[in-house]
């Protein structure tokens, strides 16, 4: 199947920083991404719809002036958390939609965000 | 609005042995797809296997398959010949074919966590 990557698999920072997450599909181009937060022992809920050349789509409840989402390119969206603050730890995972082929989503393997 | 519901937080089998995690949705759409992923420890949702509502024959995957039933909104997944690899959390999704304004996000269950015994 297709592959994606996510940076950093892991990154504890200190409150009120930024840090900012990439997710690149690797071998097909994608002008849908998704971004999501998982807590422990549940489901994966969306965050945002990332779509490449315009602006993101969030879901209701999520603030989109501290989660910023830019999809600049085919391959590649970015999520920045920005004045992240403790109750920002989780696990936060992307994916791709590669429409091409079978039209299905690849996930990438996560970055588990730690806020001191 | 649609849901994906899995009623089992919790499933067990024994090595080598068969098992079937359920799922049922709620639309009221008639095109969609239905999808099963994997979230081993490593945490990397993989895909299992995937159906479209359109076709009629089960999806198969050499040991994965599907019993898909439309009318009562069912989508189980059946495992034979467990292995120890496939203890994973096991999620059940729904995507429309009608993409519009969801731009075919993921709609997913909350998750089955399937243990295998050796």
């Amino acid at each position: 199947g297709a592959v994606v990557s996510q940076h950093p698999s892991r990154v504890i920072c200190k409150s009120g920083t930024s840090v900012k997450i990439e997710c690149r599909s690797l071998d097909f181009q994608a002008t849908t991404m998704f971004w999501y937060r998982q807590f422990p022992k549940k489901s994966l809920m969306l965050m945002a719809t990332s779509n490449e050349g315009s602006k993101a789509t969030y879901e209701q409840g999520v603030e989109k002036d501290k989660f910023l989402i830019n999809h600049a390119s085919l391959t590649l969206s970015t999520l920045t958390v920005t004045s992240a603050h403790p109750e920002d730890s989780s696990f936060y995972i992307c994916s791709a939609r590669d429409q091409g082929g079978t039209d299905t989503q690849y996930f990438g393997p996560g970055t588990r965000l730690t806020v001191l | 609005a649609q849901t994906v519901t899995q009623s089992q937080p919790e499933m067990s089998v024994q090595e080598a042995e068969t098992v079937t995690l359920s799922c049922t949705y709620d639309t009221s759409e008639s095109d969609y797809y239905l999808f099963w992923y994997k979230q081993p420890p490593s945490r990397q949702m993989i895909l299992v296997i995937r159906q479209e509502a359109y076709k009629q024959q089960n999806a198969t995957e050499n040991r994965f398959s599907v019993n898909f039933q439309k009318a009562a909104k069912s989508f189980s997944l059946k495992i034979s010949d467990s292995q120890l690899g496939d203890a994973a959390m096991y999620f059940c999704a729904y995507r429309s074919a009608y993409y519009g304004g969801s731009q075919g996000n993921l709609i997913f269950g909350k998750g089955t966590k399937l243990s295998v015994k050796p």
